[in-house]
């Protein structure tokens, strides 16, 4: 059973065009990361949320926690081939430092 | 600027070896971690450590086993290397910051095993 739902697992766009990744679970987190991880690397740390109903930007992606802390999504603006690489959603249970993952996004952005 | 190391990076081994995958960090962090991964999937926690002389299993069975003597130092050994045991291994220290553990990982080690 996965606790952490990503979709879409793939996507494949154009440069320019604006998509939104989600991140879906039935179990509470007391807060949520993304990472993006490009091949042959470890995953980096884009973005931590952690009260209910937050945004954060970072350049132009969007980042949502749900009101009810169990899910979140990402969403990029005018996607650029520099975009290209994993996205990987991560559940985060209390003051463990263990960290849940998604099954990831794999985007790709084309010329 | 996250200070973690992995060695090797690249790993070809046959059935039956003895390895021990090294990871060393020198932020002085005293959680540390390691994944598995497969190619664009997700990452399988299979160990990790609150500090030294601390270790415990992960979500994901591993035939693995780790070590936690120093502080900074994190390695994980497979007695006998199968086939089966291909895979990235990703190895990750945190610190509490910005609401949530930060967690700061390496490059991975990436084992096939014929």
């Amino acid at each position: 059973t996965q606790l952490l739902e990503q979709s879409p697992q793939f996507l494949s766009i154009q440069e320019g065009e604006n998509l939104t990744v989600y991140c879906n679970s039935s179990s509470v987190f007391s807060s949520l990361q993304w990472y993006r991880q490009e091949p042959g690397e470890g995953p980096v740390l884009l973005v931590t949320v952690v009260t209910g109903g937050e945004v954060k930007k970072l350049k132009r992606l969007t980042f949502q926690f749900g009101d009810a802390r169990k899910d979140s999504s990402l969403h990029i603006t005018a996607a650029q081939p520099g975009d290209t690489g994993l996205y990987l959603c991560a559940g985060v249970w209390g003051n463990t430092g263990k960290l849940i993952f998604g099954q990831g996004t794999t985007l790709q952005v084309k010329p | 600027e996250a200070d973690i190391y992995q060695t090797p990076r690249y790993l070809v081994i046959g059935t039956g070896k003895k390895i021990t995958l090294e990871c060393s960090q020198t932020m002085g962090h005293d959680k540390m971690y390691w994944y598995q991964q497969d190619p664009g999937m997700e990452l399988h926690l299979i160990h990790y450590s609150y500090g030294v002389n601390s270790t415990e299993k992960g979500d994901l069975s591993s035939e693995s086993t780790v070590s936690r003597i120093r502080t900074e130092h994190f390695p994980l050994t497979l007695e006998s290397a199968r086939p089966s045991h291909t895979s990235q291994y990703l190895c990750a220290s945190s610190e509490y910051r910005g609401g949530g553990e930060t967690q700061y990982f390496g490059p991975g080690t990436r084992l096939l095993v014929l």
